[in-house]
């Protein structure tokens, strides 16, 4: 049983691209969480998404910023006109329920902004 | 905002028990105390839960004091990859991990 895949695992992005983050749960999963951790701070929530709703995005940025979990295929964060500042590592988890049991995190995806 | 405290570094001998303590003087009767850890570079790694008994798995046992407002985790026998930063998370009814400091353990040869 795979684990939960990020890709890429390194993503480079000039001043002003877009950059997309994948993320494939684990099998069986339909509840997906994105964090992220910006250069020598903690882990923060982003988003809850299950398959093609939004749960909470209380913790994503308003611009610029955006996910979804579409009924086939992985999850994407989407960073529109990225900025130096989007540089971070960024989590995401999975796990067959929402408010019981523990999440399953991947490897992340570290975005650099040049 | 987190709920937790735990000191912010902490040193272990390789092949000994690793101790580490955490706090949570304001736990709610439905909270659970979860651990996690960070290795280096990598994705959060859960290692074990609890709501008041004491737990063990196959990496850790994690000991609940009476009144639920601290726990320890215990590794049994700290190995050079167990380096890495441990988060005490108190989490309710609610999808969210709140990742504070954690306790950054550093294990020596």
């Amino acid at each position: 049983n795979a684990g939960v895949m990020q890709n890429p695992r390194h993503l480079v992005r000039r001043r002003g691209q877009e950059a997309r983050l994948r993320c494939s749960p684990m099998k069986g999963h339909s509840h997906v969480y994105w964090y992220r951790q910006l250069p020598e701070e903690g882990l923060k929530f982003m988003v809850y998404l299950q398959k093609e709703n939004i749960i909470d995005e209380s913790g994503m940025p308003k611009e610029r910023f955006s996910a979804e979990f579409p009924k086939e295929g992985p999850s994407i964060l989407r960073i529109q006109q990225v900025v130096r500042g989007d540089s971070a590592a960024y989590f995401c988890a999975s796990s067959p329920q929402a408010r019981q049991g523990h999440a399953f995190f991947g490897q992340g995806t570290r975005l650099t902004v040049v | 905002d987190a709920k937790t405290t735990q000191p912010p570094s902490m040193d272990c001998a390789e092949g000994r028990a690793a101790n580490l303590p955490c706090n949570h003087s304001t736990i709610s009767g439905n909270e659970y105390v979860y651990w996690y850890r960070q290795i280096h570079s990598q994705g959060p790694q859960y290692i074990i839960h609890g709501l008041k008994n004491n737990e063990t798995n196959e990496m850790a046992s994690l000991i609940i004091t009476e009144d639920r407002k601290s726990s320890t985790l215990i590794l049994p026998h700290a190995t050079l990859r167990d380096t890495a930063v441990y988060y005490c998370i108190v989490k309710g009814d609610d999808y969210k991990l709140s990742f504070g400091a954690g306790t950054t353990v550093t294990v020596r040869a």
